[in-house]
This record gives C-alpha cells, structure tokens and sequence, in this order.
C-alpha cells in the first residue's frame, strides 16, 4: 500500500543539525512532490517547505529559509529534511507529506518524528 | 503573505449535531484550498480538496464549499470519532495552514 515511513525519534543540542528521513513505497516517487510540515507540542500546524523529487526543486517557506535543506534520493525513493542552527523552539514533531500538485493537496502523511533539542 | 483565519477557535458539540468551521483568506486564492482532521498524537488526514472535493474514503458527511476568501467545511452529523482539531490549508505558493479548530465535547 501507499505509505511514507519516516526515521526514529531523534535527541539534539542546540546549535546542532538533524536530518529527518521519509520512505516512500507503494507509487512512483517522481510523480508527487513531498512537503514537510512541523507541530510543536499542543499547537498547530506549520509549513515547512517543499521538494520536487522529479528534479530535485525545492521552495521552502519563509520562516526557515536559510536553515533547512530539503533532498532526495530516487535510487531508495527516500526524502530527506535537515534542519540547522537548532534551537530550543525546533523542539516539534516533522511530518512528511505527499501531494500530487498543488490542487489536491497531501494525501498520504508519515508518522511523525519527534526532534527534541535540549542541552 | 497570505494569512488564513479559521472561526471559530475552538467548537463545543455533541454526537449527531451540524458543524460548521469558516476559513478566510486575507487575498483571493481561487479554490486552492484543502481541510485536514488531526486526531491527537496523530497525522492530519485529508478530508477535501478544491475546496469542495470529496477525498476519496471520507465519509459524505463532511463536505467544503466556498471560493476566493470565504471557505466552510462542515460536517452533517458529528460522530464519536469527529471529535478533533481541523485545519485549512492554502496549497498553492507559499502553502498556509490555518490556526486550527478543536471540536470538543
């Protein structure tokens, strides 16, 4: 089945990098792009950024411009976020999503993981 | 930037009543806009897109309507497993996700 599996909870200090991995089995993982998307602990949601997994195109939002790096590897149809400069306040859950263009939005999510960055 | 306000913030309902969540956008964004259910400790779900498209395996009690800066989802019939927090999204551009709407008990 269509599904996006993403890589284990992960423990960082602040100033520290992370990166983040989404799996993607069951479609062709050229044809969607992949979004990631962050929620801190009882809030809402936050866009992140997007990739292209086509051409390796990527357009991230303001908010993390100059921080995060969005890539792919088609050869594991595997997507990968990394966040820089981490702070106290990069203490969220990322998702990944898929979305087959921008009219239909994200339909398959992975799980969630969890980043916490503490000293 | 786009701002999306969502009203309201949070909904007290019972099972079986008609909900009503708005979502407005500070520009016109066409009908590109989609809700999400989140059920807590887990990953949203789509529930429409276009602003009115039923995702496919959403029940058809929940619906969307509304273009440009007016959107409305609501849901016929509230069911045990409604009880959530729900989310538009603007998903063209810089995508925007409103602040949320917790439905409670």
């Amino acid at each position: 089945q269509v599904q996006l599996v993403q890589s284990g909870a992960e423990m960082k200090k602040p100033g520290a990098s992370v990166k983040v991995s989404c799996k993607a089995s069951g479609y062709s993982f050229t044809s969607y792009y992949i979004h990631w998307v962050r929620q801190a602990p009882g809030q809402g949601l936050e866009w992140m950024g997007l990739i292209n997994p086509s051409d390796g195109s990527t357009y991230y939002g303001q908010n993390f411009q100059g921080r995060v790096t969005m890539t792919r590897d088609t050869s594991t149809s595997t997507a990968y976020m990394e966040l820089s400069g981490l702070r106290s306040d990069d203490t969220v859950v990322y998702f990944c999503a898929r979305a087959g263009g921008d009219y239909f939005g994200m339909d398959v999510w992975g799980q969630g993981t969890t980043v916490t960055v503490s000293s | 930037d786009i701002q999306m306000t969502q009203s309201p913030i949070f909904l007290s309902a019972s099972v079986g009543d008609r909900v009503t969540i708005t979502c407005r956008a500070s520009q016109n964004i066409g009908n590109y806009l989609t809700w999400y259910r989140q059920k807590p400790g887990k990953a949203p779900e789509l529930l429409i897109f276009a602003a009115s498209s039923l995702q496919s395996g959403v029940p058809s009690r929940f619906s969307g309507s509304g273009s440009g800066t007016e959107f409305t989802l609501t849901i016929s019939s509230l069911q045990p497993e409604d009880f959530a927090t729900y989310y538009c999204l603007k998903n063209y551009g810089t995508w925007t996700f409103g602040q949320g709407t917790k439905v409670e008990i």
